[in-house]
């Protein structure tokens, strides 16, 4: 069975910081994603990362992949309040065969000013 | 604008009660997928069609069902909702075809089971 561990699980940090929120799996993947859910709201994707060494970059927020180490971090560069949110990874380790994905817990990001 | 569309946003049901959840597309997109989601929980998936080809996830309760009449629209039915299936349900899209694209998700309906 597929599991993905996300952490931190809850991050806060102050505007202006550098952090690093990081998403473990358990099989061989090699396409993940990352949401935003704000709260009360759906997801929002941020990144499709679809091979070993994709970097994806928007705004402040930076997404890398290694699945040789079965990791993805998704860096967060001088943080701003309004990247408050949950963020979600998201793995396939079917080969794309099941168009299904495993969640990760959630990464609940409070930046204060 | 090419949108995954849910309707209620939100739902106020009686225990017991039956309701069903609407979920329309105009991505022309092969697969639809319903999740529920608790609070501060990730995203669970109940079950995905591709096509009409129904797939049911192996602990998704007898007590939801799903319907998807035509390629646009995607119902979810929950036949006696109890008080443990209060939560928001998102409905998502991919294109299938042999490669998980991206996922895109509806803005989630809601549901309060009193």
């Amino acid at each position: 069975e597929l599991k993905v561990e996300q952490n931190p699980l809850f991050l806060s940090m102050q505007e202006g910081k550098n952090y690093t929120i990081y998403c473990n799996y358990s099989t061989t993947s090699d396409r993940l994603y990352w949401y935003r859910q704000d709260p009360g709201k759906s997801l929002e994707s941020l990144f499709v990362l679809l091979s070993n060494g994709a970097v994806k970059q928007e705004g402040r927020l930076m997404a890398s992949l290694d699945t040789k180490a079965r990791l993805s971090t998704l860096h967060i560069t001088a943080a701003v309040h309004d990247l408050s949110a949950t963020y979600f990874c998201a793995v396939d380790a079917s080969g794309g065969s099941n168009y299904k994905l495993t969640f990760g817990k959630g990464t609940l990001l409070t930046v204060n000013p | 604008d090419a949108m995954v569309i849910q309707n209620p946003r939100y739902q106020v049901t009686q225990f017991g009660k039956p309701v069903t959840l609407s979920c329309s597309q105009t991505l022309n997109h092969n697969v639809m997928y319903w999740y529920q989601q608790k609070s501060s929980q990730a995203p669970k998936l109940l079950f995905h069609y591709y096509d009409k080809d129904f797939n049911n996830e192996a602990d998704t309760p007898d007590n939801f069902q799903s319907r998807r009449p035509n390629t646009s629209f995607c119902f979810l039915d929950i036949r006696s909702p109890g008080l443990g299936d209060a939560a928001m349900y998102l409905c998502a899209t991919s294109r299938g075809k042999g490669v998980t694209e991206n996922q895109y998700f509806g803005p989630g309906t809601r549901l309060l089971v009193l």
